[in-house]
């Protein structure tokens, strides 16, 4: 079953609203978590690894006043898309470390279409 | 700084013949190794992994990659493809730490010709 849960999975919004996408590791805490933006027929690119009780450590070119990411506890992170414009129209994914060796656990990932 | 190489952004064969999907990487430490499957419209499935032992690690749906550190190669590859594997194949790297982010190469679509 899934070990991490991702919501929504489709958004469908007007231009310049604010979305926020949440993302929580099942029967596990995770003080780290990260997301990933997938454009049409594109790879995963890491935004940002969340971290939890502290700030967000987003990848160069991510702006950090556009995708807060908040995670307040050790089994939920947020990813909010603030004023979202047609540009940010994409496949959020967020992840989880693995327990020992094995890898990531990834969510189903949240369609965002914004008109 | 760690990367993949995915060699050709579309592969096509045909139905029952061998798939070879190619990756190198490039990193400074010893790495973990993954290649993940993505069909349309849906989220990531890991396929196989590599992180120690044997060098040659197989994965579901009759897929397998062989650990080649002296051509920092990890290429995917199956013997006989099947009209289910079409879809976008990942070859993905990161650190040996279960906590470091995973770097995706730019992915493969897999065609399959009746």
């Amino acid at each position: 079953g899934a070990v991490v849960s991702q919501h929504p999975s489709w958004v469908i919004c007007k231009s310049g609203t604010s979305v926020k996408i949440e993302c929580r590791s099942l029967d596990f805490q995770a003080t780290t978590m990260f997301w990933y933006r997938q454009f049409p027929k594109q790879s995963l690119m890491l935004m940002a690894t969340s971290n939890e009780g502290s700030k967000a450590t987003y990848e160069q070119g991510v702006e950090k006043d556009k995708f807060l990411i908040n995670h307040a506890s050790l089994t939920l992170s947020t990813l909010t898309v603030t004023s979202a414009h047609p540009e940010d129209s994409s496949f959020y994914i967020c992840s989880c470390p693995g327990q020992g060796d094995q890898p990531q656990h990834f969510g189903d990932g949240t369609r965002l279409s914004i008109l | 700084a760690q990367s993949v190489t995915q060699l050709g952004s579309h592969v096509s064969v045909s139905e029952g013949a061998l798939v070879l999907l190619r990756c190198n990487y490039s990193s400074s430490v010893p790495p973990y190794l993954f290649w993940y499957v993505q069909y349309p419209n849906q989220g990531l499935q890991l396929l196989l992994k590599y992180t120690t032992g044997a060098t040659l690690v197989k994965g579901i749906n009759g897929f397998e990659a062989e650990f080649k550190k002296s051509e920092t190669s990890f290429h995917l590859t199956k013997p006989s493809a099947h009209m289910s594997d079409a879809a976008e194949y990942f070859c993905a790297v990161s650190k040996r730490n279960r906590d470091d982010k995973i770097i995706f190469g730019k992915g493969t679509r897999l065609h399959i010709l009746p």
